[in-house]
């Protein structure tokens, strides 16, 4: 059974890095693509980014100037960091298992970021 | 910004059948394969249906989806409560070089 768990910081003040971490239980880690997906309180759901095991990855062009996507294949691991983040960026961080441009079949549990003063 | 777009709430009554739309361009639905999401309160979202119509393992046969053009569709049939719900459609924009969802739907059983 695959599993995706998920942690990371969940209050940070503006011109912070946002990071989080996804480790992958079950499964094979180099058959998918890895996702990192947001949800504004209240609002929809936004791509991030992803990765896979070789470290290709694709990012929303929205946030790719803040955002990096990494891989640690050793551990079954991904990571997101999002620089300078500001109030916008407050959402439900949710990583997710998918297929490149497709869809995305397992995700994580969520982790809700707050950007205060 | 979402450019896919969707109806903000559908509703009916337990045993109906609820649709609910998508829209987007000839970059998105028009090239690439709709997926959708089911979203519960508080839990992150679900695969319903993948590559426009698959559903799944352990998804209901009550969901069906459909694609024509650039617009694309879900339905519910046999409504119960347990569907109240978000639900997102999904594709990658080859403009955008991005995934996309929709606006979202809540469906709301009366």
């Amino acid at each position: 059974q695959v599993q995706l768990q998920q942690w990371g910081a969940g209050l940070l003040k503006p011109s912070e890095t946002l990071s989080l971490t996804c480790a992958v239980y079950g499964g094979s880690f180099s058959d998918y693509y890895w996702s990192w997906i947001r949800q504004p309180p209240g609002k929809g759901l936004e791509w991030i980014g992803e990765i896979n095991h070789s470290g290709n990855s694709n990012y929303n062009p929205s946030l790719k100037s803040r955002v990096t996507i990494s891989v640690d294949t050793s551990k079954n691991q991904f990571s997101l960091k999002l620089n300078s983040v500001i109030a916008a960026d407050t959402a439900v961080y949710f990583c997710a298992r998918g297929y490149s441009g497709s869809y995305y079949d397992h995700w994580g549990q969520g982790t809700l970021v707050t950007v205060s003063s | 910004q979402s450019v896919l777009t969707q109806p903000p709430s559908a509703s009916g009554t337990p045993g109906q059948r609820v649709t609910i739309s998508c829209s987007g361009s000839s970059s998105n639905l028009g090239r690439n394969t709709v997926n959708w999401y089911q979203q519960l309160p508080g839990t992150a979202p679900k695969l319903l249906i993948h590559t426009y119509s698959l559903r799944p393992s352990g998804v209901s046969d009550r969901f069906a989806a459909s694609k024509s053009g650039t617009s694309a569709s879900l339905a519910i049939s046999g409504l119960q409560s347990e569907d109240e719900a978000d639900y997102y459609c999904a594709a990658w924009d080859d403009s955008l070089i991005a995934y996309v969802f929709g606006t979202g739907t809540k469906v709301t059983v009366l």
